[in-house]
């Protein structure tokens, strides 16, 4: 149980261009999902906390415009980043959460994305 | 405002030799500590985890870990590595009912045949 999806798990886009990542809890319904990136070779950094049907929460220092967050249901979240350019080339995470807590999160096999 | 320190940065260890990854914390209150793997190019995978009671936790895998309140430290172990334990281990940190969990740096282990 607690399985959480990624879509797509890698894409490749031109710069300027808009990217959505899909993120799906298939066997709960998640209160709480989290997004974060991640650097080669470095640990991961929180973006965001989105409740269902609430806004996002952004950490300090995200653009909340260039990285939109949607959690429209309790099983799927998304991950728009708009006007994309090479330094959005990251590792995009997702986690999700049956409770209103990240210790109880589970993670999804990461987004590659990377921008030419 | 917590945080998580992995002093190595890199450790290689020999199939069927033991294991020590050091995690240390700092945080206010009682931590929540986590260890977790990530294979190449995956998400997270949870080893264990401990939020109070007995000090020393088991995890998946044969792991383990001890959380020492005194060294501010959660250091994972496994008594013999195998090949298949190669990957990258984070620690991380929380609080309970807190969306703030902090990771560390990340220990990458080489497993040598």
């Amino acid at each position: 149980g607690a399985v959480v999806s990624q879509h797509p798990s890698w894409v490749i886009c031109k710069s300027g261009t808009s990217v959505k990542i899909e993120c799906r809890s298939l066997d709960f319904q998640a209160t709480t999902m989290f997004w974060y990136r991640q650097f080669p070779k470095q640990s991961l950094m929180l973006m965001a906390t989105s409740n269902e049907g609430s806004k996002a929460t952004y950490e300090q220092g995200v653009e909340k415009d260039k990285f939109l967050i949607n959690h429209a249901s309790l099983t799927l979240s998304t991950l728009t980043v708009t006007s994309a350019h090479p330094e959005d080339s990251s590792f995009y995470i997702c986690s999700a959460s049956p409770l209103p807590a990240a210790e109880t999160q589970y993670f999804g096999p990461g987004t590659r994305l990377l921008v030419l | 405002a917590q945080s998580v320190t992995q002093p190595d940065i890199h450790i290689t260890v020999s199939e069927g030799a033991s294991l020590e990854l050091r995690c240390n914390y700092s945080y206010g209150a009682t931590p929540y500590l986590f260890w977790y793997v990530q294979s190449p190019g995956q998400g997270l995978q949870l080893l264990l985890k401990y939020f109070s009671g007995d000090t020393l936790v088991q995890g998946i895998k044969g792991f383990e870990a001890e959380f020492k309140r005194s060294q501010s430290s959660f250091n994972l172990r496994k008594p013999s590595v195998h090949w298949s334990d190669a990957a990258e281990y984070f620690c991380a940190v929380g609080a309970r009912n807190n969306n703030d969990m902090r990771f560390g740096a990340g220990t990458r282990l080489t497993v040598k045949p």
